[in-house]
């Protein structure tokens, strides 16, 4: 099946750093990524969608300059926290759909981001 | 806007018993999909289902998709130890909305 590679897998930075996450389809053209965020025992909650070559669709509630988004090609999405704080201490996970243009294309993951901010 | 109920939060099995997750929306859908999380590790997609009605089956696990396309079901016989993790379902709500929404999850542990 298709894989998505997702770095780091875990970041410890102090407060009021920036810290870069990469999520990379490896074997396949991705024009949507799915940037989601999961507490310890909690679904996932989605914060934006990622398009290839446009902005960025946040989710409500979702600061879209604190968690900046840049999807410059069709295999690589990227998530910046930036001036990171204690409460943004979480797991992220990037997904990305399968080729095709249907609605019920499934999802794949990365292996998620555990961010842990000092 | 759309919500993706699941039941129970947590399930405790007895290694070699069957058991049943739920899940249930608020609006229909036009496809359900299934996820399983092992304790720590990431989403790993099981299984779709589209029609109104559908049934599938992977080996112990068998899948159904309501007939008014809102709830499903997951169903698991003979419990293994492998089967340890969170269950989630998702499904987008609209026919044009590529956005899952997922549920809480069912979290399975197995003892011995």
């Amino acid at each position: 099946g298709a894989v998505v590679s997702q770095h780091p897998s875990r970041v410890i930075c102090k407060s009021g750093t920036s810290v870069k996450i990469e999520c990379r389809s490896l074997d396949f053209q991705a024009t949507t990524m799915f940037w989601y965020r999961q507490f310890p025992k909690q679904s996932l909650m989605l914060m934006a969608t990622s398009n290839e070559g446009s902005k960025a669709t946040y989710e409500q509630g979702v600061e879209k300059d604190k968690f900046l988004i840049n999807h410059a090609s069709l295999t690589l999405s990227t998530l910046t926290v930036t001036s990171a704080h204690p409460e943004d201490s979480s797991f992220y996970i990037c997904s990305a759909r399968g080729q095709g243009t249907a609605t019920n294309e499934k999802l794949f993951f990365g292996s998620g981001t555990q961010l842990s901010v000092l | 806007g759309q919500q993706v109920m699941q039941i129970p939060q947590y399930q405790h099995v007895q290694e070699g018993e069957d058991f049943t997750t739920y899940c249930n929306s608020s609006t229909t859908l036009s496809n359900i999909q299934w996820y399983k999380q092992r304790p720590g590790g990431h989403p790993v997609f099981l299984i779709q289902l589209v029609k109104s009605g559908e049934v599938k089956k992977q080996k112990r696990l068998t899948f159904q998709f309501g007939e008014a396309k809102k709830n499903s079901s997951l169903h698991i016989t003979a419990t293994q130890t492998t089967d340890v993790g969170t269950y989630f379902c998702a499904g987008p709500p609209g026919d044009n909305d590529y956005k899952l929404s997922f549920g809480a999850g069912t979290t399975v542990t197995v003892r011995a």
